[in-house]
């Protein structure tokens, strides 16, 4: 079965204190993995998708990577509006899912000045 | 400006009523999804459509139904069937076989029902 875990759950951070988030993921044939940011009360924005491992992207503060089984979101530097929801999520090529995107349950990230 | 549109942000009714959730979008996406979001688990898919006029059942699509007669829009029916529909609702796109192949969201609608 398709799985997408998100670890932590929760993180609290100080200003400037650097950390990572994961995603790990099991799926038949990956077709992308996807990073959204989500604020309360707001749909998800869209921050990143990789495709196959090795692969990294870089968006100011955050930058994401990809191995074979999980995916880091690195947060460098963080600042008070960094603050939000990370949502992971992959695109399975094959199996039940449908090639429709199976969503973590997300890491609730809290940056304090 | 290009993008989705939920309406409405909020919507209070009683149980045994049915609701329609609206999402329109100006993106000249091919295809759109309806998820549910509850507080402590991820987005759970309700109902997709990849083309006009078409549509198929996510996972958890008891209780809820859609209609596809235009691009643009995709609105969802939350019948007195659910039984369990206060809940955050959101509306996606996306360009079916584009490179990216991203899903982007509208702003959510919080449906409560009492």
């Amino acid at each position: 079965e398709d799985q997408v875990t998100q670890s932590p759950e929760a993180l609290r951070l100080q200003e400037g204190e650097s950390s990572s988030l994961n995603c790990s993921y099991t799926v038949s044939g990956l077709r992308g993995l996807f990073w959204y940011r989500q604020d309360p009360g707001k749909g998800p924005e869209f921050l990143f998708t990789l495709y196959s491992a090795g692969e990294e992207k870089e968006k100011e503060r955050l930058k994401a990577t990809l191995t074979k089984k999980e995916s880091f979101l690195h947060i460098t530097a963080p600042k008070p509006e960094d603050s939000a929801t990370y949502l992971c999520a992959v695109r399975d090529d094959y199996g039940g899912s449908q090639g429709n995107l199976i969503f973590g349950k997300g890491t609730k990230l809290s940056v304090k000045p | 400006d290009g993008g989705i549109t939920q309406s409405p942000k909020y919507l209070f009714r009683k149980e045994g009523q049915n609701v329609t959730l609206s999402c329109e979008q100006n993106l000249n996406h091919d295809a759109m999804y309806w998820y549910r979001q509850d507080p402590g688990q991820g987005l759970r898919l309700i109902y997709y459509s990849q083309i006009v006029n078409d549509f198929q059942k996510g996972d958890i699509a008891e209780g809820y139904s859609v209609s596809r007669e235009k691009k643009e829009s995709f609105p969802l029916t939350v019948t007195s069937a659910q039984k369990n529909p206060t809940a955050f609702y959101l509306c996606a796109s996306r360009q079916e076989g584009h490179n990216l192949n991203v899903e982007y969201f509208g702003s959510g609608t919080r449906l409560t029902v009492t």
